[in-house]
């Protein structure tokens, strides 16, 4: 139980163009998904907290229009990176919390976005 | 506010020795503790965590952590360490576990043969 997928795993795109990344809870209902960023042999630092049919809150630091999140249903959140530069390549990680264990994020395999 | 700390950011066992990475944190309430493993281009994966019930939090692949409130600390332990255990991993810190989760930097483990 407790899966977490994101969608896709790898991404390569051209600077200037815009990228979403997908995060499912596969078996079981997230009231909170929160996005993260890592980057290479660094700690995961945490951009922002969604939560279903709500605006997503921010930390920050991190342009909201820049990184749109839209957490449509109770399964799913996406995260479009819009005008995608290089400095933007990283691991984006995203994780679920669930009504029946707020205590415990799930997290997902990760997305490797790759800017040109 | 919340903050964790690792110390050593890399840690070498031989393969069948003890395993033990300190992490201590820093909370202005009873805190939730977890350790979290990552391998190489994944995820994190949950080893245990610790949320206010016993102390000595027993979690997967034969790893345990205790909580120690007057040194804040919740080092993370195993017997015997496995080729298999060599991944970076991470502790971390939450007031409630659905409020944001605070991570050290990190510890590398490797294991030697």
């Amino acid at each position: 139980g407790a899966v977490v997928s994101q969608h896709p795993s790898w991404v390569i795109c051209k600077s200037g163009t815009s990228v979403k990344i997908e995060c499912r809870s596969l078996d079981f209902q997230a009231t909170t998904m929160f996005w993260y960023r890592q980057f290479p042999k660094q700690s995961l630092m945490l951009m922002a907290t969604s939560n279903e049919g709500s605006k997503a809150t921010y930390e920050q630091g991190v342009e909201k229009d820049k990184f749109l999140i839209n957490h449509a249903s109770l399964t799913l959140s996406t995260l479009t990176v819009t005008s995608a530069h290089p400095e933007d390549s990283s691991f984006y990680i995203c994780s679920a919390v669930g009504w029946d264990q707020q205590e415990t994020q799930y997290f997902g395999p990760g997305t490797r976005l790759l800017v040109l | 506010a919340q903050s964790v700390t690792q110390l050593g950011s890399h840690v070498s066992v031989s393969e069948g020795a003890l395993v033990l990475l300190r992490c201590n944190y820093s909370s202005s309430v009873p805190p939730y503790l977890f350790w979290y493993v990552q391998y190489p281009n994944q995820g994190l994966q949950l080893l245990l965590k610790y949320t206010s019930a016993a102390t000595l939090v027993k979690g997967i692949n034969g790893f345990e952590a205790e909580f120690k409130k007057s040194e804040t600390s919740f080092h993370l332990t195993k017997p015997s360490a496995h080729m298999s255990d060599a991944a970076e991993y991470f502790c971390a810190v939450s007031d409630f576990g659905n409020e944001k989760l605070t991570f050290g930097t990190g510890t590398r483990l490797t294991i030697i043969p």
